[in-house]
């Protein structure tokens, strides 16, 4: 997997759009970039994955711009039930075991 | 619903007393992920089996070792557990083919070591 850097933390307020941005400057051409959410003591929890450009879905959006060396994760009007740490992956299918590895994450605090 | 199941949701141990934690899946995948989350850390993958398949990470402690009788039934021992063994333990699945990079995890068991 790509190695990403995403913010450690972050805090916005309830129906602001939050934008979490990772950067994977060694992207390679077959990887997909790949987000995850995790409530407190809950497990993680695919979102959203894309390749380039826009993916739009029930729970975000995902910018990829044309270099893909960064993402853009995009929630709109967040509310109180958004506050969780979101990870970004970058990576192809390696082996039919399809391994991942997390990052540090970004802790969002969404405040009333 | 289809899902991945974790018992206990907490459990408490003595330091030394070998413990046993447990997932089981109403998915049918073939790949099942141990990970160990402390806190406010990401998840460490610990092993995973590919049907019976064991592969275990470079890095995961001999403490640590796995059962998968059949499809639906994973087990995650800890011989011997330290303080430092003190964690939220994820099982997770995924299906060969399936998305890249989607896995479905269960709710964790937090584990306590007194």
């Amino acid at each position: 997997l790509a190695k990403t850097t995403q913010p450690i933390s972050m805090d916005s307020y309830e129906g602001q759009e939050v934008n979490i941005t990772c950067s994977h400057n060694n992207i390679a051409t077959n990887d997909y970039i790949t987000w995850y959410q995790q409530f407190p003591s809950q497990g993680p929890r695919f979102i959203i994955q894309g390749y380039k450009t826009k993916v739009t879905n029930e729970v975000a959006s995902l910018f990829i711009p044309a270099d893909r060396k960064s993402s853009t994760l995009s929630l709109p009007r967040v509310s109180l039930s958004d506050t969780a740490v979101y990870y970004c992956l970058v990576g192809d299918r390696k082996n039919r075991d399809d391994k991942i590895i997390f990052g540090k994450g970004t802790r969002l605090h969404i405040l009333p | 619903d289809a899902m991945v199941i974790q018992n206990p949701r907490y459990q408490v141990t003595q330091f030394g007393k070998p413990v046993t934690l447990s997932c089981s899946q109403t998915l049918n995948h073939n790949v099942m992920y141990w990970y160990q989350q402390k806190s406010s850390q990401a998840p460490k993958l610990l092993f995973h089996y590919y049907d019976k398949d064991f592969n275990n990470e470079a890095d995961t402690p001999d403490n640590f070792q796995s059962r998968r009788p059949n499809t639906s039934f994973c087990f995650l021992d800890i011989r011997s557990p330290g303080l430092g063994d003190a964690a939220m333990y994820l099982c997770a699945t995924s299906i060969p083919g399936g998305r890249l990079h989607e896995q479905f995890f269960g709710p964790g068991t937090r584990l306590t070591v007194l």
